[in-house]
Order: structure tokens, then C-alpha cells, then sequence
């Protein structure tokens, strides 16, 4: 069974700095990996989705990597602002269990004006 | 387009009750998925369709539960009898087709007490 973990569990950081967010999963055998937004009691944001044959995908200030050997995945947001604090989900779509996400339990982050 | 719709959206109710969970995909999207999120477990996929067909049910919890898909258009997963531990936020997916990503609704609080 997929497992994915996401290190670390919650981040505080000062307003401007860049950061890393970690994903691992422990089954290679994928079609894709996506990271997700999810704000207070609403709903989750797809930010970029990355190929199993890709290895990175950017999205403004995001960039995401995908290391499907190691099975590791980065989220890096460049300049963080206030507007970032959210929990951040990284979810895995295996290539033998159909069509359905494994999700990770996320990092909470806070940026502090 | 208005994105995936849930209601209600907060639901509070007595142990033994029925609940009824309701959702509209984006329309087009030939998949729709059910995702139970707790603090304990994460987010957890219940139920998937394809085309208005049950592909994936191995995430339903017990025969309390169930879930159909009448249409294109319309979506319902209900408990019956409900249970304290069935508390959580459960989200509705939909997403076009393949391996792409999904697109969540804002999610239906369910109290159970």
C-alpha cells in the first residue's frame, strides 16, 4: 500500500524567505504527483501536477520536483508572503490502483508579516 | 464554469440518523471521487465513478455507508445509521478524464453527536 509522508508536519517562517516543503512515497510505481492548497475549512487547490516522466513543474513562485527513484518530491516556494500561510497536501496517483489520490497529511505553514 | 458544488455544507446530527451528502461534478468530467478528511487519518478516498459507474468502493468504511450516481450531473453518499466516528469533512472530486488533476468541492462538515 502507498504511503506518503510529508516532513515537516507544520512551518513558521518570517515574511520573504524562501522555503521547502518534503513529500516521500514509498511505491515508484506512479502516473503522477500533485500538490495541493487547502485554506481553513475550505476545499483543496490544485497548484501543480507533475508527470511520473517529468521532473519538475513551476507555477510563479512554486517549483516542484519529482525524483520517482528515491521517491521524493520538493516544494519550493520562492519569497514567501502572508498570503501563502495554508496547509500544503502532496497527493500520489499509483499506476496500479486506478485513478484514486494518496494523500499525505500535509504541512501546515504560517508566514508571519 | 461554478466549480464542484456540495451541500450542505455544515450538518450536525444525532447519533442513528440518516445523512444524506450531496454533490454536482463540474460538468464534463467523467470521474467523480468521495474523500473523507479527520485529523487523525488525513484525507481518505471512499468511493470513486467513472462515467456514473462505482469503479473503486474498497474506502467505504462498512455497509453503513453507500453512494450513487444517478447522472452526469448529481452525486449522493449516505450514511445510515450515523455514528459519532463518523465525524470528519468529506469532499467531493471531479476531474475530466485520464490522469489529470481533480478538482474539490469546499466540503461537507459532518457533526455527528
Amino acid at each position: 500500500k502507498q504511503e506518503v509522508t510529508q516532513i515537516p508536519a507544520a512551518l513558521s517562517v518570517p515574511e520573504g524567505e524562501n522555503l521547502v516543503l518534503n513529500c516521500s512515497f514509498t511505491d515508484s510505481a506512479i502516473y503522477n504527483l500533485q500538490w495541493f492548497r487547502q485554506d481553513p475549512g475550505k476545499g483543496l487547490t490544485s497548484l501543480l501536477l507533475i508527470q511520473s516522466s517529468q521532473r519538475e513543474q513551476t507555477s510563479g513562485r512554486l517549483n516542484a520536483s519529482l525524483d520517482k527513484s528515491s521517491g521524493r518530491s520538493t516544494l519550493y516556494i520562492a519569497a514567501s508572503q502572508p498570503g501563502d500561510s495554508a496547509t500544503y497536501l502532496c497527493a500520489v496517483e499509483n499506476s496500479n490502483s486506478g485513478y484514486a489520490l494518496n494523500f499525505g497529511k500535509g504541512t501546515s505553514l504560517l508566514v508571519t508579516p | 464554469d461554478a466549480g464542484v458544488i456540495q451541500s450542505p455544507r455544515h450538518e450536525v446530527t444525532e447519533m442513528g440518523q440518516e445523512v444524506t451528502l450531496r454533490c454536482k461534478p463540474i460538468s464534463g468530467h467523467d470521474y467523480l471521487f468521495w474523500y473523507r478528511q479527520t485529523m487523525m487519518r488525513g484525507l481518505e478516498l471512499l468511493i470513486y465513478f467513472n462515467n456514473n459507474v462505482p469503479i473503486d468502493d474498497s474506502g467505504m468504511p462498512e455497509d453503513r455507508f453507500s453512494a450513487k450516481m444517478p447522472n452526469a450531473s448529481f452525486s449522493t453518499l449516505k450514511i445510515q445509521p450515523s455514528e459519532p466516528r463518523d465525524s470528519a469533512v468529506y469532499f467531493c472530486a471531479s476531474r475530466p478524464g485520464g490522469h489529470e488533476t481533480q478538482y474539490f468541492g469546499p466540503g461537507t462538515r459532518l457533526l455527528v453527536l
